[in-house]
């Protein structure tokens, strides 16, 4: 167990809806990523946030956006689904920024857009 | 678009054999190098990493063999047990932005 929640495990939903995945990092950690793992893509970075304030961007679509909030829990919300959105969806922590951390990853959503 | 390159795409391993997977890099500024184990339905676990400042890193049965000139590093497992079939993801550090860019994955199988 790596210490990273995220909920909800699984997540169903039509296209165009918006859902909002969460993350909760481990007790210290600072840093939240965001991964999508699909089978074509692999695991790609999505955006990363430091003590509420997003530090670098990624691939993230602009239907997707997430946030930090002041107990440093992470939310990415996901909009105007379409079916290839379907993935898992990784949030990881580290202690810090500026420097190689140690990223520890949750146990992931899995979303299907039907 | 910065890329990882990670070989073999799958490996099948007799139990006791030695597993080894390897990546290449394309960017010097990348200073941290990671490998990720990842079971079915489950998330990417920290296995083992290292610094380019060594060329070599053993952790238990799990070696990194780190080659800067070449840029390359490879993931060995001593004595692979049927235990550690997943798949083993490497990745790089950027130092400007933290994120980590992961290689296409090995699917490693082994065989009692």
């Amino acid at each position: 167990d790596s210490g990273v929640t995220q909920t909800p495990k699984h997540l169903i939903t039509a296209t165009g809806q918006r859902v909002t995945l969460r993350c909760s990092p481990r007790s210290g950690d600072l840093s939240v990523y965001w991964y999508q793992q699909s089978l074509d893509q692999g695991l790609q970075f999505l955006i990363q946030y430091y003590n509420g304030e997003e530090r670098a961007k990624g691939n993230i679509l602009e239907r997707f956006s997430a946030q930090q909030f002041p107990d440093l829990h992470s939310e990415l919300n996901l909009s105007s689904l379409e079916l290839g959105d379907s993935a898992l969806y990784f949030c990881a922590s580290s202690v810090g920024a500026g420097g190689p951390h140690e990223q520890y990853f949750g146990p992931g959503t899995r979303l299907t857009v039907t | 678009q910065q890329q990882v390159k990670q070989s073999p795409q799958s490996l099948i391993v007799q139990k006791g054999g030695i597993s080894i997977i390897n990546c290449a890099y394309e960017n010097t500024a990348f200073d941290y190098f990671p490998w990720y184990q990842q079971f079915p339905g489950k998330g990417p676990a920290l296995l083992i990493a290292i610094r380019p400042d060594v060329s070599e890193k053993k952790e238990g049965r799990f070696t990194i063999s780190f080659n800067k000139s070449a840029k390359q590093f490879s993931l060995h497992i001593m004595d692979s047990q049927p235990g550690d079939s997943a798949t083993y993801f490497c990745a790089d550090g950027d130092p400007n932005t933290d994120k980590l860019i992961f290689g296409t994955g090995t699917r490693l199988q082994v065989f009692p």
